[in-house]
């Protein structure tokens, strides 16, 4: 098993819209979690942290949900600019990198 | 500015011929480490490096090598690159606990 599997999609969805997608992870004892984002074929950048009480940031909701070892991001009111793939991450001392979700958002 | 330097961006080179990655990073970072990113995988750790002379293995170091001698460079060596060491290859750095990991911008290597 993976360490950190994500749902590649894509997700095709149009602006205005909700999107939702999940990551799970295998080491139960994880203590800390990030979603990264990527352009095509571009560096990664960090998009924000996953507290365990969950987080906001603007239009991005992460969450956690130790019990099932999985984290979530949620992205409200999409816009174009939101097109990316969405990189689940897992701190273990080291970072073990998902796969990615592509998420697509159409005018 | 805060930034990850990688050089080349672009690199084509025959199978066997010696070739070096540079990295800089000016954030005072201890922390730096090499990935490679093939489609479907993910990205993948190479090396890592705790500190100045501290060195060790990620999840697919055969073929590479590097070296930390100085805090801000960390090069990623490939003494006899073959072509399935064909990738896209990220440099980052971190500072303490692995938080917010700050990513150069890429070389993507072809081995013919």
């Amino acid at each position: 098993r993976k360490e950190v599997e994500q749902d590649p999609g894509p997700f095709n969805v149009p602006e205005g819209a909700t999107v939702a997608f999940n990551c799970t992870y295998s080491n139960s004892a994880s203590q800390s979690f990030f979603w990264y984002r990527q352009d095509c074929r571009k560096e990664p950048k960090l998009l924000m942290s996953v507290y365990s009480s969950g987080n906001e940031d603007g239009r991005f909701t992460a969450q956690l949900n130790r019990a099932s070892q999985y984290i979530s991001l949620l992205i409200r009111d999409s816009k174009l600019s939101d097109s990316a793939t969405y990189l689940c991450v897992v701190n273990d001392y080291k970072l073990s990198f998902g796969a990615g979700t592509t998420v697509t958002v159409r005018a | 500015e805060a930034q990850v330097t990688q050089n080349p961006r672009y690199l084509i080179t025959v199978t066997g011929k010696k070739l070096t990655v540079t990295c800089s990073q000016n954030m005072n970072h201890e922390y730096m480490s090499w990935y490679r990113q093939d489609p479907g995988l993910g990205l993948r750790q190479i090396y890592y490096s705790m500190n100045v002379e501290v060195t060790d293995k990620g999840d697919v170091p055969e073929g590479y090598k590097v070296s930390r001698k100085e805090k801000r460079n960390f090069p990623l060596i490939l003494e006899s690159p073959s072509p399935n060491q064909t990738s896209l290859y990220f440099c980052a750095s971190s500072g303490p606990r692995n938080y917010g990991y700050t990513f150069g911008s890429g070389t993507r290597l072809t081995v013919v």
